[in-house]
């Protein structure tokens, strides 16, 4: 069976300090990978989709990155982090066969301050 | 550009009633809807996968419709549980890499 996971699961970062999270999945090969932020009473926004090794688009603008190193490994990364940077960040993979069904990671929580 | 609605955003009922959730979607070229439950300060589990040309989807107390021609879809909990209190979103595909969301429904189950 598939399991995708995230670390860590809280993050406390300082405004202007850099940023990473991990996101891995397990048993399945060449998955579409996702990053998603939602803030606070708030839909989730698309803001990395990767659908192989070293291929990410970008859906907004932000000072926000991410990169796939390895096929089941989806990085999201930041420079310097703003205020704004805070929410609760999951990371999500869709198989090829699976009608576009999305399977989500724990998250994880990030506050910026 | 597809618009997808939930309302409304949130609801209390007592524990035992059938209830009912909504979403809407302005585009009915849709690939696929999916509904999924977020418990607080967790992520998402899938519930309910309906395919464009499928009319609904059950799994245990859970039933989803779509009704792709009124661009809306339905979740339907039967006999509500205490354990049912979560969020609970749907997003539809329209057949790319993408899902467009929508805000969710706070629900919360009344012991």
């Amino acid at each position: 069976s598939q399991t995708i996971h995230q670390w860590p699961a809280t993050l406390v970062q300082p405004v202007g300090s850099p940023l990473s999270l991990e996101c891995t999945v397990e048993g399945t090969s060449n998955p579409n990978l996702y990053w998603y932020r939602q803030a606070a009473g708030r839909g989730l926004q698309l803001l990395f989709y990767s659908v192989g090794i070293g291929q990410i688009s970008s859906e907004v603008p932000q000072n926000l990155s991410a990169s796939r190193p390895q096929d089941r490994q989806f990085i999201l990364s930041s420079k310097k982090l703003l205020l704004s940077d805070s929410g609760f960040y999951l990371c999500a993979w869709r198989g090829l066969s699976s009608y576009n069904e999305q399977f989500f990671g724990p998250g994880t929580r990030l506050t910026v301050l | 550009k597809q618009e997808v609605t939930q309302i409304p955003a949130a609801l209390s009922v007592p524990e035992g009633e059938n209830l009912v959730l909504n979403c809407s979607f302005t585009d009915s070229a849709i690939y696929n809807l999916q509904w999924f439950r977020q418990d607080p300060g967790k992520g998402l589990t899938s519930l309910l996968l309906i395919q464009s040309s499928q009319r609904e989807q059950t799994s245990g107390r859970l039933n989803a419709s779509l009704d792709k021609s009124s661009g809306r879809s339905t979740l339907y909990i039967a006999a509500s549980q205490p354990g049912d209190s979560a969020t609970y979103l749907c997003a539809v595909s329209s057949g790319n890499y993408q899902l467009i969301w929508g805000a969710g429904t706070k629900l919360i189950i009344k012991p």
